[in-house]
């Protein structure tokens, strides 16, 4: 079935400090993964993504990192500002289904100045 | 820089009443979807369109619902008879080209059934 998942709801960091949001994904077969960042009562906005054939694929101040042997992947975010105060998403692309989005649950990442 | 646009913000609307929710997309891109997302929940996929035609739809999109694309710019979102259920953050997003990971989303547009 469909199912991608996160770890925690709630992530609560201090300014400056690293975080790092989790994802799980259920498909083996699942090969292209994108991470989305939702502010309050906006639509959400492309962070990275990373294919199957990588491991790490670094952006400015993110990381994402992917295990396909244990189905996980992460976002982690250096010197994470208050302007990081979002919902984050992982979500699985299946670009041979129309390009369809399948969305995990998402985690509220709050940043204590 | 472009962006998806999306019409009206917010909406309420008797429940059994038509909706039609407007989409303009980024010009050059190709392909274009429409996602739900009920308060403090996931988003959503609803369907997929792409050369004037739907080319994946999920399960919440049953014959209440219909996407069209009248024109050079606009895509919309039709929900014949509104329900309850059907209250949620709709959002329009396109793409240039399939599988390549940047799909842009619009703000959305809430819909609010009473």
């Amino acid at each position: 079935g469909e199912s991608v998942g996160l770890h925690l709801p709630t992530l609560s960091v201090q300014e400056g400090d690293n975080s790092i949001i989790n994802c799980a994904y259920s498909n083996s077969a699942s090969d292209y993964f994108i991470w989305y960042k939702q502010e309050s009562g906006k639509g959400p906005q492309f962070i990275i993504d990373i294919r199957s054939n990588m491991d790490k694929r670094q952006g400015q101040r993110v990381t994402v990192l992917l295990n396909k042997t244990v189905k996980h992947l992460s976002l982690q975010i250096a010197a994470t500002q208050p302007g990081d105060s979002a919902v984050y998403f992982c979500a699985e692309n299946r670009y041979n289904q129309g390009g369809k989005l399948i969305f995990g649950q998402g985690t509220e990442l709050s940043v204590k100045p | 820089e472009p962006e998806v646009t999306q019409t009206p913000s917010h909406q309420v609307t008797q429940m059994g009443q038509e909706v039609i929710l407007r989409c303009v997309p980024i010009s050059n891109h190709l392909y274009f979807y429409w996602y739900r997302q009920i308060l403090g929940q996931k988003v959503e996929f609803l369907v997929s369109f792409y050369n004037n035609e739907i080319s994946e739809k999920s399960e919440i999109f049953d014959d209440q619902f219909s996407v069209e694309r009248p024109d050079g710019s606009n895509f919309t979102l039709k929900i014949r008879s509104t329900k309850l259920e059907d209250s949620a953050m709709y959002f329009c997003a396109s793409i240039r080209a399939e599988g390549t990971g940047e799909l842009f989303f619009g703000e959305g547009s809430r819909l609010t059934v009473l």
